[in-house]
C-alpha cells in the first residue's frame, strides 16, 4: 500500500547548523507531498508542499523538492533556529477531495543555543 | 488563514463513560473531515472520514460502534468515544478540508487535538 518513511529522530542540532530531514514515500499513482510541523502542544500545521515532480516547496526557511526518481521529499533548512524545535511530519494525499493524508512517523528536531 | 477548533482541549473520564469531541471549521465550510490519533511519539492513524450529510468511512480496525462520528453540518463534526476505557486514552486530532471555490483542494486544516485520558 501507499506509505511514507521518515528518518528516525530525534535530531538534535547547535543552532545555525544546516538541516536535512530525509523522507521517501511508496505510491501506486502520483500524490501530492507535503510536511507538516507540530510545535510543543499545538496542532499540526502545513509547512510546505508541492504538488508534482520537480516542485520546490518552500516556508520560513524550509525547503523540500519532490523527486520522482527517487520517491522522495527530503526537508532542508540552512541554518536553523531554536524556534524550529518541533516534530516534523512527511505526508502524502492523491488528487481526490475525500482522500486524507498518509503520515510518516514524524521527526522531532531538537535545536539548542 | 483558516482556523480549526477543538474542544474540550483535555478530558479525563471514568470508564465506562462516554465522551464527545467536537470539530469545528471556524471560517471555512468543510464537506470532509478526518479523524485521527496520536499515540506517544507516534505518527497519526487515521481513523475515519467524516462527510457531512452521510455516513463516516472508518479505517480497518477502527470500531465503528465505539467511535461515533457525526457530521451534522458544513462547520461541525463530533466523535463521540462511547463506553471508555483505559485503552482509549490518546490524543484526537480532526482535520479538515475547505471546501470553497477557489480553496486548495489538498490542504487539510488540523485541530489543535484533545487529550482523552479514561482512568
Amino acid at each position: 500500500g501507499d506509505s511514507v518513511t521518515q528518518m528516525e529522530g530525534p535530531v538534535t542540532l547547535s543552532e545555525e547548523a544546516f538541516l536535512t530531514i530525509n523522507c521517501t514515500y511508496t505510491a501506486t499513482g502520483y500524490p501530492s507531498l507535503f510536511w507538516y510541523v507540530q510545535y510543543p502542544g499545538e496542532g499540526l500545521q502545513l509547512l510546505l508542499k508541492a504538488t508534482k515532480a520537480d516542485d520546490k516547496g518552500s516556508n520560513k526557511g524550509f525547503e523540500a523538492t519532490y523527486r520522482k526518481e527517487t520517491t522522495s521529499f527530503h526537508l532542508e533548512k540552512g541554518s536553523v533556529q531554536v524556534s524550529d524545535s518541533a516534530v516534523y511530519f512527511c505526508a502524502l494525499s492523491f488528487n481526490q477531495a475525500g482522500t486524507a493524508l498518509i503520515f510518516g512517523k514524524g521527526t522531532t528536531l531538537s535545536v539548542s543555543s | 488563514g483558516a482556523v480549526v477548533s477543538q474542544h474540550p482541549s483535555r478530558v479525563i473520564c471514568k470508564s465506562g463513560t462516554s465522551v464527545k469531541i467536537e470539530c469545528r471549521s471556524l471560517d471555512f465550510q468543510a464537506t470532509t473531515m478526518f479523524w485521527y490519533r496520536q499515540f506517544p511519539k507516534q505518527s497519526l492513524m487515521l481513523m475515519a472520514t467524516s462527510n457531512e450529510g452521510s455516513k463516516a468511512t472508518y479505517e480497518q480496525g477502527v470500531e465503528k460502534d465505539k467511535f461515533l462520528i457525526n457530521h451534522a453540518s458544513l462547520t461541525l463534526s463530533t466523535l463521540t468515544v462511547t463506553s471508555a476505557h483505559p485503552e482509549d486514552s490518546s490524543f484526537y486530532i480532526c482535520s479538515a478540508r475547505d471546501a470553497g471555490r477557489g480553496a486548495d483542494w489538498d490542504t487539510q486544516y488540523f485541530g489543535p487535538g484533545t487529550r482523552l485520558t479514561v482512568l
